[in-house]
């Protein structure tokens, strides 16, 4: 069974700060991996999708890598902003035929303080 | 594009009553839908997944008439907490795909529940 596990669960840096966040998973038999933004109380939003065959995805100031074959990623976030406050949630998709399910991790909640 | 709503955004009620959550894509049919259920600090779990037209199928654990899904067209599908008690107390989220979409569900923005 896959889980997902990001470590720490929450993370406070000034603004500014280039950060990392971490994600790892125990299945590397995955089909993509992707990075979700939550804001409190409000559904998800998509921010970078990796296929299993691509190393990393980029997208403005957000960038994802993954390395299959030690089952982590990474979600870099280059000179943070308080907008970028929010809870960031990595998730796996499982190869199971046309049903490409999700596993997800519980997320990190980053602060960023002006 | 690529819109998911849910109605209603938040819902109270009183234990032993049902309560029916909905979830439309606005913009595009949406051969399979996801509804999940997401407890404080804690992961997204999915509960099912509906193709328009079948039955669900629900993850181990999931009481399938404690939860009932319906996916009737290809813009709606909802979700049922028959007799609820306050342990249902939680927030749902759905999401959909269309076919040829396989990589990419679109969330909606949830409901939260609230049984008394």
């Amino acid at each position: 069974k896959q889980e997902v596990t990001q470590i720490p669960a929450a993370l406070s840096v000034p603004e500014g700060e280039n950060l990392v966040l971490n994600c790892s998973f125990t299945d590397s038999a995955i089909y993509n991996l992707q990075w979700f933004r939550q804001d409190p109380g409000k559904g998800l939003t998509s921010l970078l999708l990796i296929q299993s065959s691509q190393r990393e995805q980029t997208s403005g100031r957000l960038n994802a890598s993954l390395d299959k074959s030690s089952g982590r990623s990474t979600l870099y976030i280059a000179a943070s902003q308080p907008g970028d406050s929010a809870t960031y949630l990595c998730a796996v998709g499982a190869n199971t035929g046309a049903n490409s399910k999700l596993t997800f991790g519980k997320g990190i909640t980053l602060s960023v303080r002006p | 594009g690529a819109v998911v709503s849910q109605h209603p955004s938040r819902v109270i009620c009183k234990s032993g009553t049902s309560v029916k959550i909905e979830c439309r894509s606005l913009d595009f049919q949406a051969t399979t839908m996801f509804w999940y259920r997401q407890f404080p600090k804690k992961s997204l779990m999915l509960m099912a997944t509906s193709n328009e037209g079948s039955k669900a199928t629900y993850e181990q654990g999931v009481e399938k008439d404690k939860f009932l899904i319906n996916h009737a067209s290809l813009t709606l599908s909802t979700l049922t907490v028959t007799s609820a008690h306050p342990e249902d107390s939680s927030f749902y989220i759905c999401s959909a795909r269309t076919s040829g979409m396989r990589d990419t569900q679109y969330f909606g923005p949830g409901t939260r529940l609230t049984v008394l």
